[in-house]
């Protein structure tokens, strides 16, 4: 199975500021398609994951722009480029190229 | 905007059974691959089990394979989890989901709880 890791697990950012997530798979996520399924979601207290980014660096509708992602392989990134208050809550990584799918263990963003 | 509302979940004693479904509006649900997550406390969610367009093409994670069942009706936009011989580390959220790969639109989440 693959296995995801995320770093940092905890980011304090200061409003205004950046902040970057990253993700590793143990495999390499393209897929014999072609293309490589490493999706980003949000998860704020009390919800449902809400998708933000899907197949490396597809912003999803609505999200806004200053969230990107961006890598390849087994690698990737997520950033945030002016943190806003309501950016807090905690970021997953997903893997939809080997099955089972699988998510890192999550990163929990807050306001410093 | 693609919605998923869920229902069933509750409280169940070991062995027992429960069934989860998933209902879905504002897109196109006989385009797409359907799926369920779940996720306990601080972890992030867990895949268990998706299910095709035709319903030819199922898989389930190794967790439940031989007690969970998935199923859909395309003519009520809805699928189904079908769970049996329910353990107590079966406890958990579970969401509906479209397009496993991707995880698109996400349901609102069902809490199913398995203690004697």
């Amino acid at each position: 199975d693959v296995v995801m890791t995320q770093s940092p697990l905890s980011l304090s950012v200061t409003l205004g500021q950046p902040a970057s997530i990253s993700c590793r798979s143990s495999h390499s996520l393209v897929y014999v398609t072609g293309h490589t399924y490493l999706n980003w979601f949000l998860q704020r207290p009390g919800q449902s994951p809400r998708r933000l980014i899907y197949q490396v660096s597809n912003r999803d509708s609505g999200v806004p722009d200053r969230f990107s992602g961006s890598g390849s392989g087994t690698d990737f990134t997520l950033q945030i480029h002016r943190v806003e208050a309501e950016d807090v809550g905690t970021y997953y990584c997903m893997q939809g190229t080997h099955s089972p799918f699988s998510f890192g263990p999550g990163t929990k963003v807050d306001i410093k | 905007q693609g919605l998923l509302m869920q229902s069933g979940g509750g409280l169940v004693e070991p062995g027992g059974s429960l069934r989860l479904s998933c209902t879905a509006s504002g897109f196109t649900f006989t385009d797409h691959y359907m799926s369920w997550f779940r996720q306990t406390p601080g972890k992030g969610p867990e895949f268990i089990s998706y299910i095709s367009q035709s319903g030819s093409d199922i898989l389930y994670a190794d967790s439940v394979t031989g007690r969970f069942t998935i199923s859909r009706d395309n003519a009520k936009n809805s699928f189904h989890l079908q769970m049996n011989t329910l353990k107590i580390e079966d406890t958990a959220v579970y969401y509906c989901a479209s397009e496993p790969r991707t995880g698109g639109h996400w349901g609102q989440g069902s809490l199913v709880t398995v203690s004697s």
